[in-house]
C-alpha cells in the first residue's frame, strides 16, 4: 500500500538559510499535518491542511510558512533557520473520518 | 486545553513477558480518539493500536491491547509475548474531536525489550 513521502529524508542548512519540505500524502488523504520532534521530546503540531485549506495551526514560528498544492502535496518552508529548528520533521495524512494519521518517515533537518 | 500524561519514562520488559504502559489524558469531549504509536530507533512513527471513545471494547491488535476506561479517562497498553522488536518508544495520543485536529501526544514512555 502506498505510504506518505517526504523529501528529503536528511537536510543540513547553515544558520539564517531557508529550507524547503516536501510531503506527498497517501492518495485520496484530504487531510495533511504537520509536527516537528526535538531530540528526546514528543511531536509537536504546527500546522494542518484540509482540502488545501489551512485548518490548524500550532506552535509554528512565524519564519515557517506551508502550503497545501492542488495535487494535495503539502511543503513546509523554512528561513531565517535556527539552531533550535534542529529536528525531525514528520509529514502525516488522512482522511477526514476516521481521523487516524499516517505518518511519513519524516525529514531530519540538522542547522549548523 | 487537553493534555495526555504518560507518568512513565522509562519501562523494561524480559522477552517473552507481559508490560502495560499507562496513559491518562484530560478532556471535556464526549467523542475522540486515543492511539498509541510505537517509535523504534529508526524515528518511523508507527500506529500500533486505536480507540473510539464511543466503543466500550477494548480494541485488540495481536499482541497488543488497550485497557480503555473512559470515566477514569485512561487508556492503558499491554504488551504480551514481548519481543526484542518492541523496544521502542511509545506514545501516547489523543485526538479531541472527530475529524481533522491535531494529535496530542504524552511524553513518551521507553521500552525496552530484554533477552
Amino acid at each position: 500500500a502506498a505510504g506518505v513521502i517526504q523529501s528529503p529524508r536528511h537536510l543540513i542548512k547553515e544558520k539564517r538559510e531557508t529550507a524547503t519540505l516536501k510531503c506527498y500524502p497517501i492518495p485520496r488523504h484530504d487531510t495533511v499535518y504537520w509536527y516537528q520532534q526535538g531530540p528526546g521530546q514528543d511531536p509537536q503540531f504546527l500546522i494542518s491542511f484540509y482540502e488545501k485549506m489551512q485548518s490548524d495551526k500550532g506552535s509554528i514560528p512565524d519564519r515557517f510558512s506551508a502550503q497545501q498544492f492542488s495535487d494535495y502535496h503539502s511543503e513546509l518552508n523554512m528561513s531565517s533557520l535556527e539552531l533550535g529548528d534542529s529536528a525531525l520533521y514528520f509529514c502525516a495524512s488522512s482522511l477526514e473520518l476516521p481521523n487516524e494519521q499516517f505518518f511519513g518517515p519524516g525529514t531530519r533537518l540538522t542547522v549548523l | 486545553a487537553q493534555t495526555v500524561t504518560q507518568s512513565q519514562p522509562e519501562m523494561s520488559v524480559q522477552e517473552a513477558e507481559t508490560v502495560t504502559l499507562s496513559c491518562t489524558y484530560d478532556t471535556s469531549e464526549n467523542n475522540y480518539y486515543l492511539f498509541w504509536y510505537k517509535q523504534p530507533p529508526s524515528r518511523q512513527m508507527i500506529l500500533v493500536i486505536r480507540q473510539e471513545a464511543y466503543k466500550q471494547q477494548n480494541a485488540t491488535e495481536n499482541r497488543f491491547s488497550v485497557n480503555f476506561q473512559k470515566a477514569a479517562k485512561s487508556f492503558s497498553l499491554k504488551i504480551s509475548d514481548s519481543q526484542l522488536g518492541d523496544t521502542a518508544m511509545y506514545f501516547c495520543a489523543f485526538i479531541p474531536n472527530s475529524g481533522n485536529t491535531p494529535l496530542v501526544f504524552g511524553k513518551g514512555t521507553r521500552l525496552s525489550v530484554i533477552a
